[in-house]
């Protein structure tokens, strides 16, 4: 699995737009991008996964660039409820296991 | 209605000691997990089971034994516990290997 380069923490204001970005520069053809949060205290949740195009459900959006090599996870109006690390892997289809890296500790202010 | 879920949520116990955590999913999945999360707080894959069958082992030591009876649940069960073998422990399903996993709340153990 490809690895990817997230930055270790991040400070959104409540309301805002939190943008959290992934770099993921070696990734292949067959390779998704997916996003997990984990709350203090809770088991990983999964909030979105892609492979070429944006993607948009009920919690975020996924924007990948054109060349693949990075996208963004948009948290649209955050809430203090959002503050989580969020951890971005990238995914072979059809593999098992997902491969955890340090994420990115995002903190929503009031 | 919980859709994964393991017991105990804490478990603390000796050096030395045999012990089993459950994870129980009502989701419908053919596929189930145990992943680690130590001190550090890396996450980090321990087996995966497809209808009942190992897929992976991540080159975990033999006193980790999964068992799964059937495919709602898998157990984990550790013999001759060591100081190392502190973490939280969470257990997993999802409906196929290209899908995404559910996880339980984690089993926090605690070895003294």
């Amino acid at each position: 699995d490809a690895k990817t380069t997230q930055p270790p923490s991040m400070d959104c204001a409540e309301g805002r737009a939190a943008n959290l970005p992934c770099n993921h520069s070696t990734i292949s053809g067959n390779e998704y991008v997916y996003w997990y949060r984990q709350i203090h205290s809770q088991g990983p949740q999964y909030i979105i996964h892609g492979l070429k195009n944006n993607e948009t459900n009920e919690m975020a959006s996924l924007i990948i660039t054109e060349d693949r090599k990075s996208s963004t996870l948009i948290l649209p109006h955050a809430t203090l409820r959002d503050t989580a690390v969020y951890y971005c892997i990238v995914r072979v289809e059809g593999a098992q296991k997902l491969v955890f890296g340090q994420g990115t500790r995002l903190t929503i202010n009031p | 209605d919980t859709a994964v879920s393991q017991t105990p949520k804490y478990l603390v116990t000796q050096m030395g000691n045999d012990k089993s955590i459950k994870c129980e999913q009502n989701l419908g999945h053919d596929t189930m997990y145990w992943y680690k999360q130590d001190s550090k707080k890396f996450l980090k894959i321990m087996f995966s089971y497809n209808n009942k069958e190992l897929i992976i082992n991540e080159t975990v030591p033999n006193r980790f034994s999964p068992k799964s009876p059937d495919k709602a649940h898998l157990n984990l069960h550790i013999n001759s516990l060591e100081l190392g073998d502190s973490a939280v422990y969470f257990c997993a399903s999802s409906q196929s290997e290209n899908t995404e996993a559910f996880f339980g709340q984690g089993t926090r153990l605690t070895v003294v």
